[in-house]
């Protein structure tokens, strides 16, 4: 199985601030990398897929890069409403579909 | 409005079975392979079955091959999951989930439901 690690497990940031989450794959995965965002006690919501694509209706601050084993996701001017828990998962190597472990970003 | 409107959860005891449902609207059905991801209390997602669009393959993790068994009706646009012999590690919320793209199985995870709680007594 493909293992996903992201960096860092939590992070903090202020309004405003630019912000990049790291995602590592334990093999090449191409570009079969997608991003969500979690909000507490919500279902997870898709912001970007094929490491670079921006979902419809997903704000374009949000941005992926990457292939291979490494990617990133960038939030250029974190909103009020980003903070939030963010996860990777694969979906190049399946079954099964791994997810990284998550990044929570809190309020600085 | 495409939507996925999970039912089924419910506190059971070790060893007990339960069913959940996944009603899907505003979109072809068959067209799309659907997915259950858990997500245990405090913890991060799991993917946990999988079942491509016209119901011809079946995946699994580890985990639940041999307990799980994932099923679609056509005919009232719903999603399955049969779970077995459950255990207190299965004890999640539990997630459908709509593939983006028509055709792919175990692609990007684009519509999700609300999610559905199992607790597993021990």
């Amino acid at each position: 199985d493909i293992q996903m690690t992201q960096s860092p497990s939590s992070l903090s940031a202020s309004v405003g601030d630019r912000v990049t989450i790291t995602c590592r794959a334990s093999q090449s995965i191409s570009s079969y990398l997608n991003w969500y965002q979690q909000k507490p006690g919500k279902a997870p919501k898709l912001l970007i897929y094929a490491a670079s694509s921006l979902q419809s209706g997903v704000p374009s601050r949000f941005s992926g890069s990457g292939s291979g084993t490494d990617f990133t996701l960038t939030i250029s001017s974190l909103q009020p409403e980003d903070f939030a828990t963010y996860y990777c998962q694969q979906s190049y190597s399946t079954p099964p579909i791994t997810f990284g472990q998550g990044t929570r970003l809190q309020i600085k | 409005e495409v939507q996925l409107l999970e039912s089924g959860g419910a506190l059971v005891q070790r060893g007990g079975s339960l069913r959940l449902s996944c009603e899907a609207s505003g979109f072809t059905f068959s067209s799309f392979a659907m997915s259950w991801v858990r997500q245990a209390p405090g913890k991060g997602l799991e993917w946990v079955s999988a079942i491509s669009g016209r119901g011809y393959s079946t995946f699994y993790v580890d985990s639940v091959k041999g307990r799980f068994t994932i099923s679609r009706d056509y005919s009232k646009n719903t999603l399955y999951l049969q779970m077995n012999s459950l255990r207190a590690e299965d004890t999640a919320v539990y997630y459908c989930a709509k593939d983006l793209r028509m055709g792919a199985t175990l692609d990007a995870f684009e519509i999700w439901g609300q999610g559905t709680m199992v607790t597993v007594s021990s």
